[in-house]
Formats: structure tokens, C-alpha cells, sequence
């Protein structure tokens, strides 16, 4: 399973646009890119998917360049609610069923 | 709709006892996961399983054991408790087996061993 890095923290006001990039240099040619976020004492959530191009869905957005070595998750106007922890994940059929969850990022969102 | 559904939520064990954590999803899903997320960690897979009746160990199995008899239930055991197991545990499962395949989680069982 390809690797991930992805910062520690960010933190942003409400109503702003938070763009968290996670580097995956070693992703392979099947490997999907999958983000979660987890609140506080809950379990992580689904929140999008993609392989190449853009994706979006009425959560989030995901950028992800031709290299695919990279990509970008953006959280259009953030709202106090946003807070939470991101993890970004790669993986494909063929890595069977273990998700690769590093520390993720934690972003805080303020008034 | 429940999703997957854990319990206890909270447990507190002493050291050397035995308790049993009950998964519950109602997505007809085959395939489940017993996960631990440590302070600052992501989550380690402890065991999974494909389907009915099959369990297979993950990345940290040492001092677990799972069952599967039903399709709809993954149970976790830990025989004989030790601190180095206070983590909160969580539960998944999912349509499909790939590691792109979306998981879909519990909230959590948030287990102290003194």
C-alpha cells in the first residue's frame, strides 16, 4: 500500500475554503484515493473518492493531478461543524480490506 | 437505518479479566473489521472477515480472538485483559473487499484496562 503524508493540523475561520493535500509519491496504477473524516468519538466517515481528474459531491471536493501524486481535498465554506480529523487513504482491489490510516490531519474550525 | 452497531460503548476491565465487544451491522454486508485507534494513531486492523464463519488476522491479532457465526454480527474477545489493550475499538464493514472499498464504521467502544 502506497504511502501517505498529509499535515498534521490546519486550521481555518468559518465560511473559508480549507484544502488539505495529501502526497501519495509511490501510489500504483490501480490505487484509488479515499478521504475519511472522524469527529470526536465517533467513527471515520466516507466522505469521497476518486482516481483521477476532479470529484465532487455535496461534501467535499477532490483534486487530484495527471501524476496522481498527489491531491487535494477542499472543504467549500467551512462551518464550526467541519471539525475533525481527515485521513486521506490509497489503496485498490487488489490490497485486499486493510486501510492504511496514518494520523490524519486535524482541522480546526473557529468563528 | 442503524448501520454498524457496537457495544458496550464504555467498558472498564482489570488487568487478567476476559470480556466479549458485539459488532452489529445490518448492511448485509460480507465483509467486517475489528480496528484499535491509540491517542495520535491511526487504526490498526486486528482481525477481519470475508463472510460467514471465516476470521483471518490483521496487523495487531496478538491477544484477540474473533468470531463470525452469524453474517450480520463479528464479535471480538479478549481472554485475559492487559493495559497495553486500553484503546478505543472500533468496528467496519463493507460491501466489497479492496482496500478502496468504502468501510463503513461504528462509533466506537471505548475500553480501559487497569
Amino acid at each position: 500500500l502506497a504511502k501517505t503524508t498529509q499535515p498534521i493540523s490546519m486550521d481555518s475561520y468559518e465560511g473559508q475554503e480549507v484544502n488539505i493535500t495529501c502526497s501519495h509519491n509511490n501510489i500504483a496504477t490501480n490505487d484509488y484515493i479515499t478521504w475519511y473524516q472522524q469527529f470526536p468519538s465517533q467513527g471515520p466517515r466516507f466522505i469521497i473518492q476518486g482516481y483521477k481528474t476532479k470529484v465532487t459531491n455535496e461534501v467535499a471536493s477532490l483534486f487530484i493531478p495527471a501524476d496522481r501524486k498527489s491531491s487535494t481535498l477542499s472543504l467549500p465554506r467551512v462551518s464550526l461543524s467541519d471539525t475533525a480529523v481527515y485521513y486521506c487513504l490509497v489503496g485498490s482491489t487488489d490490497s485486499w480490506g486493510k486501510l492504511q490510516f496514518g494520523a490524519g490531519t486535524q482541522v480546526v474550525v473557529t468563528p | 437505518n442503524a448501520g454498524v452497531t457496537q457495544t458496550p460503548k464504555f467498558r472498564v476491565l482489570k488487568t487478567g479479566q476476559s470480556m466479549t465487544l458485539l459488532c452489529a451491522q445490518d448492511m448485509n454486508h460480507e465483509y467486517m473489521y475489528w480496528y484499535r485507534q491509540d491517542p495520535g494513531m491511526g487504526l490498526r486492523l486486528i482481525h477481519y472477515s470475508v463472510g460467514e464463519g471465516t476470521t483471518a488476522k490483521g496487523e495487531v491479532p496478538d491477544g484477540y480472538n474473533v468470531s463470525r457465526l452469524k453474517k450480520q454480527n463479528f464479535l471480538l474477545g479478549l481472554e485475559s485483559a492487559a493495559p497495553s489493550q486500553t484503546s478505543v475499538y472500533f468496528c467496519a464493514s463493507s460491501y466489497l473487499g479492496g482496500s478502496n472499498q468504502p468501510q463503513h464504521f461504528g462509533d466506537g467502544t471505548r475500553l480501559s484496562i487497569l
